[in-house]
């Protein structure tokens, strides 16, 4: 069973700080690894998605790893700013449950950036 | 980008009605959506898949007596949640996916509030 694994649960940095997310999961044999962004009270923002031939992706200030052997992703934040303030979901995809590409959640980083 | 959109955005209802929860891919066509739900503090919890046409799967531990899903053309999928109670009160948040694709797209979620 695949469990995906998010630690920090919750951090807070100051303003300008570069920052590392990591994400777990137990099983390797996966589609892809994506990571979102949800703000309180709303739905996901798609951040970036890995498929799992890829080792990493990169948009702006946001770079994310994936180390499929070793069940691992990272998303470094650069120079982190007061909007970037939300809780990050890390999400595996695979053959989980009812159909091909379900998505398998960790708990979340809550992120506070203080300016 | 892809664009997904559900409605209501909250609603509240008495304990024993039931409420439908519209999702909707504005731009393409999704011949599978899937329905999550997530509890305060809690990551999403995958509850059914819905491919066009067919009846939804659901995930074990997921009534799908209580919890009805259409999906009857490429561009909406409902949720029924049928005779609710306070438990049932979450936030629900619907994806769609492309024919052969594997990228999820979120919608913005509705929060239920079952009094």
């Amino acid at each position: 069973k695949q469990e995906v694994t998010q630690i920090p649960a919750a951090l807070s940095v100051p303003e300008g700080e570069n920052l590392v997310l990591n994400c777990s999961f137990t099983d390797s044999a996966i589609y892809n690894l994506q990571w979102f962004r949800q703000d309180p009270g709303k739905g996901l923002t798609s951040l970036l998605l890995i498929q799992s031939s890829q080792r990493e992706q990169t948009s702006g200030r946001l770079n994310a790893s994936l180390d499929k052997s070793s069940g691992r992703s990272t998303l470094y934040i650069a120079a982190s700013q007061p909007g970037d303030s939300a809780t990050y979901l890390c999400a595996v995809g695979g053959n989980y449950g009812g159909s091909q590409g379900n998505l398998i959640f960790g708990k979340g980083t809550k992120l506070s950036v203080k300016p | 980008g892809a664009v997904v959109s559900q409605h209501p955005s909250w609603v509240i209802c008495k304990s024993g009605t039931s409420v439908k929860i519209e999702c909707r891919s504005l731009d393409f066509q999704a011949t599978t959506m899937f329905w999550y739900r997530q509890f305060p503090k809690q990551s999403l919890m995958l509850m059914a898949t819905s491919n066009e046409g067919s009846k939804a799967t659901y995930e074990q531990g997921v009534e799908k007596d209580k919890f009805l899903i259409n999906h009857a053309s490429l561009t909406l999928s409902t949720l029924t949640v049928t005779s609710a109670h306070p438990e049932d009160s979450s936030f629900y948040i619907c994806s769609a996916r492309e024919p052969y694709g594997y990228e999820q797209y979120f919608g913005p979620g509705t929060r239920l509030t079952v009094t």
